[in-house]
């Protein structure tokens, strides 16, 4: 079965602070693709960051970057200088075809002023 | 662009009523979803197209269907409506297998009662 789990249903962070949050999967395939998505009070889904998994280098956006382990099929995603506006569920997803794309439970994220 | 749009935003059903809920996105992509989240939980996936007139099974598919006529829409079917059925539904879309970043539809809230 394909999953993914989020081990963390709750964080906090100081603004201006560094958050990590887990997320880690399960499959046999090696080639695959990795995202996170942040989910604000709105509902939009919006993707934070993604991952392909056969390149071996962290992929950044800005404040945003992923600590990617594939032989431990782990993909944390690390908040720099957190801000107000990151607080927001946090969704780890991955798809190995682009047909079906697998969720974990999400992480709920509050950024504290 | 409008991107992916759905309607109604909310809606309430009485058990064993149906309805469709709208999916439209105009960014010409090819592949289209939907997912349910229940409370406190990720997405699952539905049903999913890879383009008109091709339609395949999610996770959880019993209870639902759905047609792919055209490029743009992707309406979701709700026959016989039960409590289980209560969630918030996303449509979501993407280019296909190398252009895996879905865009999602702001959701539609339903309530059976």
């Amino acid at each position: 079965a394909q999953t993914v789990t989020q081990s963390q249903p709750e964080m906090s962070v100081q603004e201006a602070e560094t958050v990590t949050l887990s997320c880690t999967y399960d499959t046999s395939e090696s080639d695959y693709y990795l995202f996170w998505y942040k989910q604000p009070p709105s509902r939009q889904m919006i993707l934070v960051i993604r991952q392909e998994a056969y390149k071996q280098q962290n992929a950044t956006e800005n404040r945003f970057s992923v600590n990617f382990q594939k032989a431990a099929k782990s993909f944390s995603l690390k908040i720099s200088d957190s801000q107000l506006g990151d607080a927001a569920m946090y969704f780890c997803a991955y798809t190995i075809t682009g047909n079906q794309f697998y969720f974990g439970t999400g992480t709920s994220l509050t950024v504290i002023p | 662009n409008a991107g992916v749009t759905q309607t109604p935003k909310f809606r309430i059903l009485k058990i064993g009523q149906s309805m469709t809920l709208q999916c439209t996105q105009d960014m010409n992509h090819n592949y289209m979803y939907w997912y349910r989240q229940d409370p406190g939980m990720g997405l699952k996936l539905i049903y999913y197209s890879v383009g008109a007139g091709i339609t395949d099974k999610g996770e959880v598919p019993n209870g639902y269907n759905v047609s792919r006529s055209t490029t743009e829409d992707f309406p979701l079917r709700l026959e016989l409506a039960a409590p289980s059925q209560t969630s918030v539904y996303f449509c979501a879309s993407s280019k296909g297998q190398n252009y895996n970043e879905q865009f999602f539809g702001p959701g539609t809230r339903l309530t059976v009662l």
